[in-house]
């Protein structure tokens, strides 16, 4: 059963870093992409980046500058780190798994909140 | 950037009855490969996304056949039959043929 499940701070002041977890149970990492996913308040689905199955990354170019996914293959976990928070950075971060044929986003976590505020 | 405009914003089904939901895009999503990158997923209220519709119109394991996907290579459906009180939620359509991975806005359905 796969699963993948979200975790970070919650709070993070303005201009500060963002560090989040995505631990990944039933599926390996060196065989399947993890993209992250963020969804503001109320509001619609906005890709951010995705590390492949041989470590490679791409991000959405509206925030690469800021971004950076990485992973460690021996703790089956993806990090994503984001820089120069701003209140607009609030959402719901989501991690999702490709599977083969069923396109990048088969498996979701549940997302963690994070608010940025001073 | 590839844009997904979605219709209608919002739609109001009896239990029963059917719903269709349009997402246009703004270039063909055809790929090289003759494969047409279209997704379409759920959100129910509090939850994560869930996949529905891979590649325009196959089901996804373990979503009901009253869900059906269709479309050419800009415009594109997606229909409930039979529409369930489970099937409330957001629906979003997503492409993955080039990068920025972007998504439509969202169709919210209802229950009457």
């Amino acid at each position: 059963q796969v699963q993948l499940k979200e975790s970070g701070p919650g709070l993070v002041q303005p201009s500060q870093t963002l560090s989040l977890t995505c631990t990944v149970s039933g599926l390996s990492l060196t065989s399947n992409s993890v993209s992250w996913i963020r969804q503001p308040p109320g509001k619609g689905l906005e890709w951010m980046g995705v590390i492949w199955s041989n470590g490679g990354t791409d991000y959405n170019s509206a925030i690469k500058s800021r971004l950076s996914i990485s992973r460690d293959t021996s703790k089956s976990q993806v990090f994503l780190k984001m820089n120069s928070l701003q209140t607009e950075d609030t959402a719901m971060y989501f991690c999702a798994s490709y599977l083969f044929g069923y396109g990048p986003f088969a498996y979701w976590g549940q997302g963690t909140l994070v608010t940025v505020s001073s | 950037d590839i844009v997904l405009t979605q219709a209608p914003l919002s739609v109001s089904v009896t239990p029963g009855e059917s719903a269709s939901i349009s997402c246009r895009s703004s270039k063909s999503l055809l790929s090289s490969k003759g494969i047409t990158s279209l997704y379409w997923y759920l959100q129910k209220p509090g939850k994560s996304p869930q996949l529905l519709i891979y590649r325009m119109s196959n089901l996804a394991s373990g979503v009901p056949d009253r869900f059906s996907g269709s479309g050419s290579e800009t415009d594109f459906t997606l229909k409930i039959s039979k529409v369930e009180t489970e099937d409330v939620g957001v629906y979003y359509c997503a492409q993955f043929l080039e990068y920025p991975w972007t998504f439509g806005g969202g169709t919210k359905l209802e229950l009457k």
